[in-house]
């Protein structure tokens, strides 16, 4: 199994600022996913995060809005760019285990006010 | 009509109750995920089930490919077994994009 962590698990941030949220898996993985979920929602998929290349956006999401590094196996970051009150989420790290069982980090609650 | 589709949205039991959620699927799927929401928001993979059945303590979790039906059971629930319960599949085209249920939220009282 990996045990994912998130940080920040939780923050309150105004309007047009950005916050970068930090994914670390305690063992070297493959594939690594960025997923939002809104207040009521289930939880979509921003990005697959690729070690040494640009992240896999999914429809409706950009890189100038949520820039993603992955600078190894182990390690991710998501930064939320130019907040909006619609940004309110928690954002969810993921990855793939060694036999494709999905694992998720704990959350991160983003409040944009 | 969603391809994945959970039932009951909102389940209230007493401690101690068996519990049963249904999970309900319309595409060919090579995997179905069981997974828990806690208030906080991190989520923990229960199951990874591509036929059978599988158990894990109190949990057990069944599918049948033919029906396309999956079941998450709970024997003597407990009120920290409160959460959302969410059902995903990965579909037969997919590599890893998962097609999410609406989740079903599950209070146990005392």
């Amino acid at each position: 199994s990996a045990v994912i962590s998130q940080k920040p698990s939780r923050d309150i941030c105004q309007r047009g600022t950005s916050l970068t949220i930090q994914c670390q898996v305690d063992s070297q993985v493959t594939m690594m996913f960025w997923y939002r979920q809104q207040p009521g929602q289930s939880l979509t998929l921003i990005a697959t995060a690729n070690q040494g290349s640009e992240a896999t956006y999914e429809s409706g999401f950009v890189i100038d809005k949520f820039p993603i590094s992955r600078p190894n196996l182990t390690f991710s970051t998501l930064t939320v760019s130019n907040m909006s009150p619609e940004d309110s989420s928690i954002y969810l790290c993921s990855c793939l285990g060694e036999w494709d069982e999905q694992f998720f980090g704990p959350g991160t609650r983003l409040t944009v006010l | 009509k969603n391809e994945v589709e959970q039932s009951p949205q909102n389940l209230t039991a007493q401690e101690g109750e068996f519990i049963t959620i249904n999970c309900s699927y319309s595409v060919g799927i090579s995997a179905l995920h069981w997974l828990q929401q806690h208030p906080g928001g991190g989520i923990v993979s229960l199951f990874m089930l591509s036929s059978g059945k599988k158990k894990h303590g109190r949990l057990i979790a069944t599918i049948n490919i033919q029906e396309k039906h999956s079941s998450l059971h709970i024997t003597a629930s407990h009120p920290r077994d409160s959460a959302v319960y969410i059902c995903a599949v990965k579909g037969m085209d997919s590599n890893y994009q998962l097609i999410w249920g609406a989740g079903t939220k599950l209070i146990i009282k005392p």
